[in-house]
């Protein structure tokens, strides 16, 4: 099956700093990606959508300026938090599809936990 | 507005009680429900695709059902290892986007 990966798979970082996350399809081309953040015990609350060579689509209420999306290759995306603050501390998770499929199964990647001090 | 709600919210299990999750859902012109596995700290694990009504799916112990208005993951003689949230998804046209709601998951717990 399609297998995505993440990294790093958590980071702790200081308050105004900037964290960089890769999403990595590792045995398919994902023209789409997607980011995705979630809060405990809470659902999957969609960030973004990564498409390879364009703009990334951001979702209402998420400051595009603060999280970077760029999707540079069929196989990377990446999602920069920049000057981070305790309240960007959350469960970060991308997903992609296969292109052609049609239908959006997604794929997710194993997430990663950033903690803002 | 497009909507995925899922029921109930928490379920407790004994080993091998077999049981239901329900994922209602309202929307136009529905092109595909989702079901997903995940563990804690873990993403999302996919487990099924229906695309019409009266499809169903199995794998292993479980097994995916869809009517119009609502899927079913039925759960047989489940065992500990089966303790996770159930995630299910719902992909339609909805303002010309096709990306997938999500519900807000139902967390199992099977005990030994």
């Amino acid at each position: 099956g399609a297998v995505v990966s993440q990294h790093p798979s958590w980071v702790i970082c200081k308050s105004g700093t900037s964290v960089k996350i890769e999403c990595r399809s590792l045995d398919f081309q994902a023209t789409t990606m997607f980011w995705y953040r979630q809060f405990p015990k809470q659902s999957l609350m969609l960030m973004a959508t990564s498409n390879e060579g364009s703009k990334a689509t951001y979702e209402q209420g998420v400051e595009k300026d603060k999280f970077l999306i760029n999707h540079a290759s069929l196989t990377l995306s990446t999602l920069t938090v920049t000057s981070a603050h305790p309240e960007d501390s959350s469960f970060y998770i991308c997903s992609a599809i296969e292109p052609g499929q049609g239908y959006y199964e997604q794929y997710f990647g194993p997430g990663t936990r950033l903690t803002v001090t | 507005e497009d909507q995925v709600t899922q029921s109930p919210e928490a379920l407790r299990l004994q080993e091998g009680e077999s049981s239901s999750l329900n994922c209602s859902y309202t929307v136009s012109g529905l092109r595909g429900l989702f079901w997903y596995r995940q563990d804690p700290g873990k993403g999302p694990e996919f487990l099924f695709t229906l695309y019409s009504a009266g499809e169903e799916k199995e794998k292993e112990r479980l097994k995916a059902t869809l009517t119009k208005k609502e899927s079913f993951l039925h759960i047989t003689a489940p065992k500990p290892e089966d303790s996770a949230t159930y995630l299910c998804a719902v992909q339609a046209p909805s303002g010309g986007s096709y990306i997938p709601t999500f519900g807000r998951g139902t967390s199992l717990i099977v005990h030994p």
